[in-house]
């Protein structure tokens, strides 16, 4: 059960929109729509952003959206704030009920 | 509103235990699994395992099968999440979060709880 893999570090300046990648296989992210992304700053919880791929709980930002090509999932942040800057973890329902995290990326605004 | 709160952080020596607690309120606790995660020291979130909504079973990762007993009290609301024969490689924060029954997302955390092992 090896990670997700995300790059380490993804960076943009005020206003401008990132993505993040997140690359599994045909055993997690290639055949399941239940990729996940969490937001998390030092010391807090980790914050639900993205479900199903592309799906916002209620109360997040619009400018965060998910999607998914093949083995790859994406998570992009439009109008970067600088309240964005944290580390995102993708994760994906693998199979009989078990998970895999990314390896994470932090952003700096 | 919904809240996981842990228990306090632990300091075990290697090859002791720690049982971490984490307790439900402000949702019907038989709606939801609970799974943990931790975060060892300058490391990523790790997915260890969850407890079914109905309290009687459990998925470990392999990686933990054999030295992580998940349990829960549907009593108090409270899930319990046990690591045995722990090495300095254990000391991370560890997470509560629960999902709605095949909802296949975290929409909840604890706040954590700081697990150190050392001599």
């Amino acid at each position: 059960q090896s990670a997700l893999t995300q790059p380490a570090w993804v960076s943009g300046s005020p206003g401008q929109s990132i993505t993040i990648s997140c690359t599994g296989s045909s055993s997690d992210v290639g055949v399941y729509d239940r990729v996940s992304w969490y937001q998390h700053h030092p010391g807090k919880a980790p914050k639900l952003m993205i479900y199903d791929v592309s799906r916002r709980p209620s109360g997040v930002s619009h400018r965060f959206a998910g999607s998914k090509s093949g083995n790859t999932a994406s998570l992009t942040i439009s109008g970067l704030q600088a309240e964005d800057e944290a580390d995102y973890y993708c994760n994906s329902y693998t199979n009989i009920y078990t998970y895999v995290f990314g390896t994470g990326t932090k952003v700096t605004v | 509103q919904v809240q996981l709160v842990q228990s306090g952080a632990e300091v075990k020596k290697p090859g002791a235990s720690v049982k971490v607690s984490c307790k439900a309120s402000g949702y019907t606790f038989t709606d939801y699994h609970m799974h943990w995660v931790r975060q060892a020291p300058g490391q990523g979130l790790e997915w260890m395992g969850l407890i079914f909504s109905s309290g009687g079973r459990t998925i470990y990762a392999p990686k933990f099968q054999g030295r992580v007993t998940m349990t829960s009290d549907p009593f108090t609301s409270t899930v319990y999440m046990e690591v045995s024969g722990l090495t300095p490689a254990d000391m991370a924060v560890y997470y509560c979060t629960r999902e709605g029954v095949e909802s296949y997302r975290f929409d909840s955390w604890g706040q954590g709880t700081l697990v150190t092992v050392s001599s």
